[in-house]
């Protein structure tokens, strides 16, 4: 049982939009702490797409944002492109366990 | 551009001690200011962060697993390691290193990755 909440899939057609949501509590991801974004393909570790909320890696495409409001955080994917399928998980931190890293349960996109 | 390369016995047995290492290339851990850490993702489940670790041996847990779990840190070798005591089937996970993004305490990510390594637990 993850303790960040997302929906176990979602899909959407080449060059249609997505939105992953990731639902957490007051003491996560309606903290302080910031809430991460991580992309994983299939039989790959996972690799940092978002950080810092909303701040995208270098080499990270634009299409690729995100946001939060209270308890619950969203990414953004546009422009869908077949190498976006994979899975997505949200991670923040807990402060009222001393900033320990929790993540949700991922998101598995299907691009249609 | 910094690696990290973990390194683990493959399977284990019900009740005993589970050690893994993490090879750091290209990067110092005596001179990084960077945090390290052990995450683990269970066959098709998700991720669950287990531990981290500052060069100065500072170490933190996740409270589900802090009675069980030890991270450690050799700079001489440039590596760090998790010990997993008392291990079940519930341990049986791909285990990976990664790097914090920058502080533990500031709610940071995780930006390097290793590939992981597979743990099975059987008799």
């Amino acid at each position: 049982q993850s303790v960040l909440t997302q929906p176990p899939s979602v899909s959407g057609a080449p060059g249609q939009t997505v939105t992953i949501s990731c639902t957490g509590s007051a003491s996560d991801v309606g903290s302080v702490y910031d809430v991460h974004w991580y992309q994983q393909l299939p039989g790959a570790a996972p690799k940092m797409v978002i950080y810092d909320t909303n701040r995208r890696p270098s080499g990270v495409p634009d299409r690729f944002s995100a946001s939060k409001s209270g308890t619950s955080a969203s990414l953004v994917i546009t422009g869908l492109q077949a190498e976006d399928e994979a899975d997505y998980f949200c991670q923040a931190s807990d402060s009222s366990r001393g900033a320990s890293k929790v993540f949700g349960g991922g998101t598995r996109l299907t691009v249609l | 551009q910094l690696q990290l390369q973990e390194s683990g016995p493959g399977l284990v047995k019900p009740a005993e001690t589970l050690s893994l290492s993490c090879s750091v290339s290209h990067d110092s851990l005596r001179r990084s200011e960077h945090y390290w850490a052990w995450i683990r993702q269970p066959p098709g489940r998700g991720l669950e962060w287990i531990a981290s670790i500052y060069k100065s041996g500072s170490d933190y847990y996740n409270p589900s697993l802090q009675s069980r779990v030890t991270i450690s840190v050799d700079r001489s070798k440039n590596e760090f390691s998790l010990k997993v005591k008392s291990v079940t089937a519930a341990d049986a996970a791909l285990y990976y290193c990664a790097r914090h993004k920058t502080n533990f305490f500031y709610g940071d990510g995780f930006d390097i990755w290793g590939q992981g390594t597979m743990v099975s637990v059987s008799s």
